[in-house]
């Protein structure tokens, strides 16, 4: 069993939709969550990063982490076609410093 | 915000040479790097952590005498595939941990595309 699972999808979305993209996870002592967009041959690009149980809100983007479920999820609201790219979710423990596990990515597609 | 510059974008070698990817903090000084591994459709590995000044610790299964990193100053962290191998061929990515991570996390590199022929 993988530490990070992550429905690598593809999700195909109209322009406007409500996305969501989740990853669970095993281990329990992660305790810093991120969500990475990467587009095609580039690196991620950060795009939320939690630390605790609870909502994160920054623009059209929402991260959510529940601890006790090991699940996290992110929320686009009103997508673009620019939102398509492979979805990352990242996790680090509080002890492993700089060591990312990474979730397999979901390939988002938003078309007009 | 903190920028990662990462060169070359895209290499391709012989097989049984050797090729050098850097990896620059812009506006930061990063004590710490790590360099990732991404194959075809699969997601981000860490291979190792580059440490200013000192060895670098390597991953389980990564290959220290194949993968040679160095980090001579507190921008610079480089990566050398030596005699590399089609197997060799993957997306190598760099990052850096910012001081103020509780904002802004690791900031990644554009990435390498190495390919092996």
């Amino acid at each position: 069993q993988k530490e990070v699972e992550q429905d690598p999808g593809p999700l195909s979305v109209p322009e406007g939709a409500i996305v969501s993209l989740n990853c669970t996870y095993s281990n329990s002592a992660f305790q810093y969550f991120m969500w990475y967009r990467q587009y095609s041959r580039k690196g991620p690009e950060l795009l939320m990063y939690t630390y605790s149980s609870g909502n994160k809100e920054d623009g059209r983007f929402t991260a959510q982490v529940d601890k006790s479920s090991k699940y996290i999820s992110l929320f686009i609201r009103d997508s673009q076609p620019s939102d398509s790219a492979t979805y990352l979710c990242a996790m680090e423990s509080g002890t492993s410093y700089g060591k990312l596990t990474f979730g397999q990515g979901t390939i988002l597609t938003v078309h007009p | 915000g903190a920028v990662v510059s990462q060169h070359p974008s895209r290499v391709i070698c012989k097989s049984g040479t050797s090729v050098k990817i850097e990896c620059r903090s812009l506006d930061f000084q990063a004590t710490t790097m790590f360099w990732y591994r991404q194959f075809p459709k699969q997601s981000l590995m860490l291979m190792a952590t580059s440490n200013e000044g000192s060895k670098a610790t390597y991953e389980q299964g990564v290959e220290k005498d194949k993968f040679l990193i160095n980090h001579a100053s507190l921008t610079l962290s480089t990566l050398t595939v030596t005699s590399a191998h089609p197997e060799d061929s993957s997306f190598y990515i760099c990052s850096a941990r910012t001081a103020t991570a509780a904002l802004y996390g690791y900031t990644f590199g554009s990435g390498t595309r190495l390919t092996v022929v």
